[in-house]
């Protein structure tokens, strides 16, 4: 079976904290992507970043950075020194070589991070 | 450039009738996608197209049709609208349907069926 599990519903920090988004993801295929998204109020869906299950670095881009760790088939996001912008929903995502044409990606439910003033 | 277009932003429906979403995207994208977003269950895949003229379904398809006559459209319809299709509507395209490609995504259209 294929799934993504974040379990962490809903997180509140105060501006300037860091925070980490927990992703846990289940596959049996070697190959595959993994995605996240940032849900702001607005409601549209903005792409953050992509990482294939090759590619272990952990990436880096500006107060963002990602954590892969094959060996515990995570993939977390953290956000340093937070800032009210970053209060969104945040969707980490799951897509196989499986999954063929299908072009499905397999979400989590979501993690909805209020950052206060 | 606009991206994707998504029409109407939201509609409040009678049980029963017709409705069709559209969604045109302006990337000249081969795939297109329509997921569902309900709480706790983040997004679904109801239907997509990895090209113009082909279609195929997701997870989940019932109650709903699509069509790709061109590259840039890809309207979703219900034929006959149940409470239970109550949602958040987003539609998707990317450049192909592999799995490296990342979607982008509409602004989604937020449907209410009474």
């Amino acid at each position: 079976a294929q799934k993504v599990t974040q379990a962490q519903t809903e997180i509140s920090v105060v501006e300037k904290e860091d925070v980490t988004l927990d992703c846990v993801y289940e596959t049996r295929d070697t190959t595959y992507y993994l995605f996240w998204y940032k849900q702001p109020p607005s409601g549209e869906l903005v792409f953050l970043i992509r990482r294939n299950s090759f590619d272990e670095q952990n990436e880096i881009s500006g107060r963002y950075s990602w954590n892969f760790q094959k060996s515990t088939s995570s993939f977390n996001f953290t956000i340093t020194a937070s800032q009210v912008v970053d209060s969104a929903v945040y969707f980490c995502a799951l897509r196989t070589f499986g999954s063929g044409n299908t072009g499905k990606l397999i979400f989590g439910q979501g993690t909805t991070l209020q950052v206060k003033p | 450039i606009a991206g994707i277009t998504q029409a109407p932003t939201s509609q409040i429906l009678a049980a029963g009738r017709r409705m069709t979403l559209r969604c045109t995207q302006d990337m000249r994208h081969n795939a297109m996608y329509w997921y569902r977003q309900d709480l706790g269950l983040g997004l679904r895949l109801i239907h997509y197209s990895n090209t113009a003229g082909t279609t195929g379904k997701g997870e989940v398809p019932d109650g709903y049709s699509v069509s790709r006559a061109n590259t840039d459209d890809f309207p979703l319809t219900l034929a006959s609208a149940v409470p239970s299709q109550t949602s958040v509507y987003f539609c998707a395209s990317s450049e192909g349907g592999n799995s490296y490609n990342e979607q982008f995504f509409g602004p989604g259209t937020r449907l209410t069926v009474l």
